[in-house]
C-alpha cells in the first residue's frame, strides 16, 4: 500500500521557466492538499482539490500558480515564470474522505536559480 | 481554526517518556485536536487526533483536559528517531476545509542519548 508519491523529489528551474510538481495520492484517496514550506518557515496551506474540482484555493498566490486534479492521473501544481522566491519544499497530502486525517508525501524541493 | 500555543523546544532522554504540551484555550466544541510531526524536512507524519476523550495508538497517547483548553502528547519511550518538530493543530471539520491543516511553529523535540 504505497503512500503519497510526489515527483520529482528535487527540481531545479531557471528564473522564468515553468515548474510542474506531481502528486499521486494514496490508493482510494480522492482529496488532495498542497502545502508550501519556505526555507526556515512553517508549512502553509495552498489549495484543496477533489477529483476535477478545486474546493479551496485561499492559500494560492494570485498569479502564476495553478493546480489541478484530473479524473485520471496525478494532481499537478504548476508554477509559471518561476522566481527565486518560489524556491521551497512543496508537500502534497491526501485523504480518503472530506474530514479524515491526511497523509503527506515526501515533498518536492524546488530550487530556482 | 483555534490558535494553539506550544513551547518552541524541549529535550528528552532516550527511553524516557516525552510529554509535549499544547494550549488551545479558544477551542470550540466541534474542533478536533490533531498532532503531526516533521522529521528533518521530510513530509509531516500524522500521529494522533481526538475530540474530548483520551486517545492511544501504536505511536503515542493524547490526553485532553476536561475543559478541552489544553492537551498533552505522550511518547511513552522516546527514541533518537523521535527527534522532530511536533505540531499541535486544532481544526473544525467543515465542508469547505476538508482535512486542511493550519500549522503553527510547533515544538522542536530533541531526544538525547
Amino acid at each position: 500500500n504505497a503512500g503519497v508519491m510526489q515527483n520529482p523529489r528535487h527540481l531545479v528551474r531557471r528564473r522564468g521557466q515553468e515548474a510542474r510538481l506531481r502528486c499521486s495520492p494514496m490508493k482510494g484517496h480522492s482529496h488532495v492538499y498542497w502545502y508550501r514550506q519556505l526555507p526556515e518557515e512553517g508549512l502553509k496551506f495552498m489549495v484543496y482539490l477533489q477529483k476535477e474540482n478545486i474546493i479551496d484555493e485561499s492559500g494560492m498566490p494570485k498569479e502564476r500558480f495553478s493546480a489541478e486534479f484530473p479524473k485520471e492521473g496525478p494532481s499537478i501544481l504548476r508554477i509559471q515564470q518561476v522566481v527565486r522566491g518560489d524556491s521551497a519544499a512543496y508537500f502534497c497530502a491526501s485523504s480518503p474522505a472530506k474530514n479524515t486525517e491526511a497523509f503527506f508525501g515526501q515533498g518536492t524541493r524546488l530550487t530556482v536559480v | 481554526d483555534a490558535k494553539t500555543t506550544q513551547p518552541p523546544s524541549m529535550d528528552c532522554a532516550e527511553g524516557r517518556a516525552a510529554n509535549l504540551p499544547c494550549n488551545h484555550s479558544t477551542i470550540s466544541g466541534n474542533e478536533y485536536v490533531y498532532w503531526y510531526r516533521q522529521i528533518h524536512s521530510q513530509g509531516p507524519q500524522y500521529i494522533i487526533h481526538g475530540l474530548k476523550n483520551n486517545e492511544t495508538n501504536e505511536m503515542a497517547s493524547l490526553i485532553i483536559t476536561e475543559d478541552r483548553k489544553s492537551s498533552t502528547l505522550i511518547l511513552p519511550h522516546a527514541t533518537l528517531r523521535d527527534t522532530a518538530v511536533y505540531y499541535c493543530i486544532v481544526r473544525v471539520r467543515s465542508e469547505t476545509s476538508g482535512s486542511r491543516l493550519t500549522f503553527g511553529e510547533g515544538t522542536q523535540l530533541t531526544v538525547n542519548p
